[in-house]
């Protein structure tokens, strides 16, 4: 079945505790993001990617990190995680350009920073 | 910057009515207008889009217009059922980039 993973659907940490959530797609998509989802705020990019290592920042990039080491894998990393990075978060892939063509939405991650 | 505003936040409706959600753009490049739906808890899923060389698009009980000149596009929703309730959100493509902005979303109801 083709699908985007997120890994995990829930997490509460605390401030500053560095902590990685997963995204895998299985459907040889070269174009891969993250985004935020808040009350009132819609969906935010943070980070996408075209292609193996290639990467950039969306528009609310601040505190986060990504890689792209292989194609169906593309991390969010917090390094030091704050409270107003509580959120639920999506990763979503698309065959290419995400500006032309339908993206794929992981099931989603809720975090909470306490 | 860019962006994508999204009216109205809210929609109440009674079944078998219409629905129309509405957004504006500022990107007059932007050539890529994707509706998505998101359920109570689930992801959002695609549910329709149009590309700037295209005036409307329908798919059974859901339409799109897209007005290029004033930098809007609407999305419609015909004869509404109680599934149809969930958020929406228009989106719009920034030229000579890769991203895709959002608009805030409108929770719509139907009512039985």
């Amino acid at each position: 079945e083709a699908q985007v993973t997120q890994n995990p659907r829930y997490l509460i940490t605390v401030t500053g505790k560095k902590l990685t959530v997963t995204c895998s797609q299985n459907m040889n998509h070269e174009y891969m993001s993250w985004y935020r989802q808040d009350p009132g705020l819609g969906l935010r990019q943070i980070y996408y990617s075209m292609n193996v290592e290639v990467t950039d920042k969306g528009d609310v990039p601040e505190g986060y990190k990504v890689s792209r080491k292989e194609k169906r894998n593309f991390p969010l990393i917090l390094e030091s995680p704050s409270p107003n990075q509580t959120s639920l978060y999506f990763c979503a892939s698309s065959a290419i350009r995400l500006t032309s063509t339908e993206a794929f939405f992981g099931q989603g991650t809720r975090l909470t920073v306490v | 910057g860019e962006n994508v505003e999204q009216h109205p936040s809210t929609l109440s409706v009674q079944e078998g009515d219409s629905a129309v959600i509405k957004c504006t753009y500022s990107d007059s490049a932007s050539n890529y207008f994707p509706w998505y739906k998101q359920e109570l808890g689930k992801r959002p899923q695609l549910i329709i889009d149009i590309r700037s060389n295209v005036g409307e698009k329908k798919d059974q009980r859901i339409a799109v217009t897209l007005n290029k000149t004033a930098k809007h596009f609407s999305l419609h929703i015909t004869e509404t059922q109680p599934e149809d309730s969930a958020v929406y959100f228009c989106a719009a493509s920034m030229s000579n980039t890769d991203k895709l902005i959002f608009g805030t979303g409108t929770r719509l109801q139907v009512f039985p």
